[in-house]
């Protein structure tokens, strides 16, 4: 079967730096994603590896490693705002997006 | 620009009866995708449509239909709700010529079925 798994919580303090480690099991790989979705509200796209690497966007920094199955995410510099759900999603020899459960980030001050 | 709209915003219905999500997008993205979201689990994919014309069915199909009869409308119909099938709904479109094929999402439907 395929499966993407994350860790259910991460706690961190503002102004910190936080890494959240997703790994995935699937049939075929064709790139790996990663969304923020805030409480109540829609998935939006943070990021985005389909070789091996490390991708930065300004704050956030994602990681890839297709031979071990294994995607981070780095958020620098954090603010309270982070504090939403970061969720994994890679997409298959199929070519659809099979989902973690994501990781609940709480930021305390 | 809206992007992605969806409606209703949420709805309680009785078990039984017949419901339709609306979804509609502007951006002229050939993919369009209907998830469902429950407490603990990852996004479940229901039905998808890679252009108007054609659909295909996800990891969740049952007691779900779909039609694209143009690019910008992408309905979700269940035909007879079960309490199971209260969740959170999102549709999703995407430009699969694109570089990344990256999904965008609408603001969701919280369904809630008695």
């Amino acid at each position: 079967g395929q499966n993407i798994d994350q860790p259910t919580e991460m706690t961190a303090t503002e102004g910190a730096i936080v890494q959240i480690n997703c790994t995935y099991q699937t049939s075929g790989f064709n790139g790996l994603f990663w969304y923020q979705q805030h409480a109540g509200e829609a998935p939006t796209f943070l990021s985005y590896n389909v070789l091996d690497g490390l991708e930065e966007k300004g704050r956030f920094s994602s990681f890839l490693s297709r031979s071990k199955g294994y995607s981070y995410l780095l958020l620098k510099e954090l603010q309270m705002k982070d504090s939403a759900s970061y969720l994994c999603a890679v997409r298959d020899s199929n070519y659809q997006l099979i989902w973690g459960a994501g990781t609940k980030l709480i930021i305390k001050p | 620009i809206a992007g992605i709209t969806q409606a209703p915003t949420s709805q309680i219905l009785a078990a039984g009866r017949r419901m339709t999500l609306r979804c509609t997008q502007d951006m002229r993205h050939n993919a369009m995708y209907w998830y469902r979201q429950d407490l603990g689990l990852g996004l479940r994919l229901i039905h998808y449509s890679n252009t108007a014309g054609t659909t295909g069915k996800g990891e969740v199909p049952d007691g779900y239909s779909v039609s694209r009869a143009n690019t910008d409308d992408f309905p979700l119909t269940l035909a007879s709700a079960v309490p199971s099938q209260t969740s959170v709904y999102f549709c999703a479109s995407s430009d699969l010529a694109g570089a990344t094929d990256t999904q965008y999402f609408g603001p969701g439907t919280r369904l809630t079925v008695l």
